[in-house]
């Protein structure tokens, strides 16, 4: 089945520091790319959609500045924290919509960021 | 806008009996599916059941069925015969028009053997 691989599964950086996160789709094209952020033992809040080529939409509330998404090619999405500070210490997930699975969505297998 | 509630925070079953998890949701949108997912302690997301909103008939997928009530706007899971491995945190979901999942609260899911 379809398989997104998300990189890395934690990491660990000092406040102030950059942090990227890959998201590939390994066997689909992946044209829209969904990202979640997920604190302990709650739901999963989604921060933004990126389409392949063009701008990441953000939800209201997500400084786009601060969380940087890219989307460059149709099986790879980004997802970087720019001058990271503990409270953005979470679990973060990617997501990305299979056309060739009715649209189904596959997720990555997240990663948990912690800034110290 | 759309919203996705999910009133049990958490349920335990013992093992081999049924458990059903609820889930409301509000929308305006005629045309939608729902989803339930599962996510163990390795937090991978794994999907379990979806349903069209369009068909009235409810979804099956062995052990999982779900009750769609669509005038009520209630998308319940019934889990039959629990196993241990179904412990988890179950999320119900909606997706919009637009393509974006929304997620419930979600519900622990406890399993006594």
């Amino acid at each position: 089945g379809a398989v997104v691989s998300q990189h890395p599964s934690w990491v660990i950086c000092k406040s102030g520091t950059s942090v990227k996160i890959e998201c590939r789709s390994l066997d689909f094209q992946a044209t829209t790319m969904f990202w979640y952020r997920q604190f302990p033992k709650q739901s999963l809040m989604l921060m933004a959609t990126s389409n392949e080529g063009s701008k990441a939409t953000y939800e209201q509330g997500v400084e786009k500045d601060k969380f940087l998404i890219n989307h460059a090619s149709l099986t790879l999405s980004t997802l970087t924290v720019t001058s990271a500070h503990p409270e953005d210490s979470s679990f973060y997930i990617c997501s990305a919509r299979d056309r060739t699975a009715n649209y189904g969505y596959t997720f990555g297998s997240g990663t948990r960021l912690t800034v110290v | 806008a759309q919203t996705v509630t999910q009133s049990q925070p958490e349920m335990s079953v013992q093992e081999a009996e049924t458990v059903t998890l609820s889930c409301t949701y509000d929308t305006s949108e005629s045309d939608y599916y729902l989803f339930w997912y599962k996510q163990p302690p390795s937090r991978q997301m794994i999907l379990v059941i979806r349903q069209e909103a369009y068909k009235q008939q409810n979804a099956t997928e062995n052990r999982f069925s779900v009750n769609f009530q669509k005038a009520a706007k209630s998308f319940s899971l019934k889990i039959s015969d629990s196993q241990l491995g179904d412990a988890a945190m179950y999320f119900c979901a909606y997706r919009s028009a637009g393509g974006k999942l929304i997620f419930g609260q979600g519900t622990t899911l406890q399993v006594k053997p």
